[in-house]
């Protein structure tokens, strides 16, 4: 799986948009770009995942640029319960297919 | 979605004993994963098991420290044997949902050695 890179934290303000950073320069073709999210003291939760084009489900948007380098996950309206930490994953889908993680954002949501 | 099931939540364990923890998935699934997440650390994959077959392991982590049942479907169990302080952790298992893009993840257990 490709390496991917991300700000260690971020701060964003309750109610404003909360724009993630994630840097995959190293991504292959047929690699998706997957994100998930760890509140504290629970497990990760899927959020979305895309290939090529943009994509947008009832959590996030996902904004994947032209050349498969970077992307961006994007919380329209940013709540207390958003405050966790990000993890962007390079990753070729399919079941048998392990989740490796990086370091992620950890995003804080202030009121 | 899956629902996933752990015991126990959170243990405090002497130094050199083992501890077993379970997973327990609400549908069939072929493939568990094992992670432990070291404290303020990401999740670092210990294991894929197969049901069936001996588990898959990753750099790092050996069957003798690690041992995997799968008896079945939708149960597993990972020991942490001769524990030491460096083994407290959050352990999680996670399975692949049905549409094969997105991993369902347990609770948790923490581990506190001492």
């Amino acid at each position: 799986d490709a390496k991917t890179t991300q700000p260690p934290s971020m701060d964003c303000a309750e109610g404003r948009a909360a724009n993630l950073p994630c840097n995959h320069s190293t991504i292959s073709g047929n690699e998706y770009v997957y994100w998930y999210r760890q509140i504290h003291s629970q497990g990760p939760q899927y959020i979305i995942h895309g290939l090529k084009n943009n994509e947008t489900n009832e959590m996030a948007s996902l904004i994947i640029t032209e050349d498969r380098k970077s992307s961006t996950l994007i919380l329209p309206h940013a709540t207390l319960r958003d405050t966790a930490v990000y993890y962007c994953i390079a990753h070729l889908g399919g079941a048998t297919n392990k989740l490796i993680f990086g370091t992620g954002t950890l995003l804080a949501v202030q009121p | 979605s899956a629902v996933i099931s752990q015991k126990p939540s959170r243990d405090i364990c002497q130094r050199g004993t083992s501890l077993t923890i379970q997973c327990q998935v609400d549908s069939q699934v072929t493939m568990m994963f094992w992670y432990r997440q070291q404290p303020g650390q990401s999740l670092t994959l210990i294991a894929t098991a197969n049901q069936g077959s001996e588990a898959t392991y990753e750099s790092g982590f050996v069957i003798d420290k690690f041992p995997i049942s799968r008896p079945n479907l939708t149960f597993s169990t990972l020991t942490v044997s001769n524990m030491s302080p460096e083994d407290s952790s959050i352990y999680l298992c996670s399975v692949p949902g049905t549409s094969v893009y997105e991993q369902f993840f347990g609770p948790g257990t923490r581990l506190t050695v001492l």
